[in-house]
């Protein structure tokens, strides 16, 4: 069975420091990767996809298959960064199997 | 474009009661999921409807619990007789085929 782990629960940084969120996965065939995120009163909504290999609000994740890592990467944080960040994985079917996520702290 | 709606935003119960919960996916979307959010754990796949049918129900924690998507446009999750480990937040998403799931605000639902 598939699984996502994000290890750190809350992640708290410097305003314009550099920001890397991780996510681990396991599974034995090719995933499709996903970062979601949700800000304070809003929904869930994708922040990026892994086969689009797009920046979206100065963010970027590289899949690395051979360390299965999915890590989400921002070089200078900002104050509206802040928020829950889940990774997600999707493998053979339309589910997605989410990590607990990570709390992203933006200290002004 | 009306996102995902799902009704109520908050649900409190007694243990042994029944609650329905609504959800409304976005007009053309076919695909239609149901993810729940326990206190402390991830947020985790109950099941997923094609139009009307039951694509993958592989999720569902137990027979108290029961999907319907009549007609292929509005679903609703029964939870009959609600436990005290059923407290979380249930969030429905839609999607057109496997592009990108679009989630609702989730329903809160606390049983005492």
């Amino acid at each position: 069975a598939q699984r996502v782990t994000q290890p750190e629960k809350l992640l708290s940084v410097f305003k314009g420091a550099p920001v890397e969120l991780k996510c681990n996965y396991s599974y034995s065939g090719s995933p499709e990767l996903f970062w979601y995120v949700q800000y304070s009163r809003q929904r869930l909504q994708l922040l990026l996809r892994h086969i689009s290999r797009e920046s979206i609000k100065g963010f970027t994740a590289d899949l690395n298959k051979g360390e299965t890592s999915f890590h989400l990467k921002k070089p200078f944080a900002q104050e509206e960064d802040s928020a829950m960040y889940y990774c997600a994985l999707r493998a053979g079917s339309y589910q997605l199997t989410f990590g607990k996520g990570t709390k992203l702290s933006v200290i002004p | 474009e009306a996102g995902v709606t799902q009704f109520p935003s908050h649900s409190v119960i007694e243990k042994g009661q029944t609650v329905t919960l609504r959800c409304d996916p976005i007009s053309g979307h076919d695909n239609l999921y149901w993810y729940r959010r326990v206190m402390g754990k991830e947020i985790k796949f109950l099941l997923h409807f094609v139009k009307e049918s039951k694509q993958d129900e592989s999720g569902m924690p137990n027979n108290r619990f029961l999907a319907e998507r009549t007609g292929g446009t509005y679903s609703t999750l029964k939870v009959q007789p609600a436990e005290l480990e059923d407290s979380g937040v249930y969030f429905c998403a839609s999607s057109q085929m496997g592009y990108e799931q679009f989630f609702g605000p989730g329903t809160r639902l606390t049983v005492l």
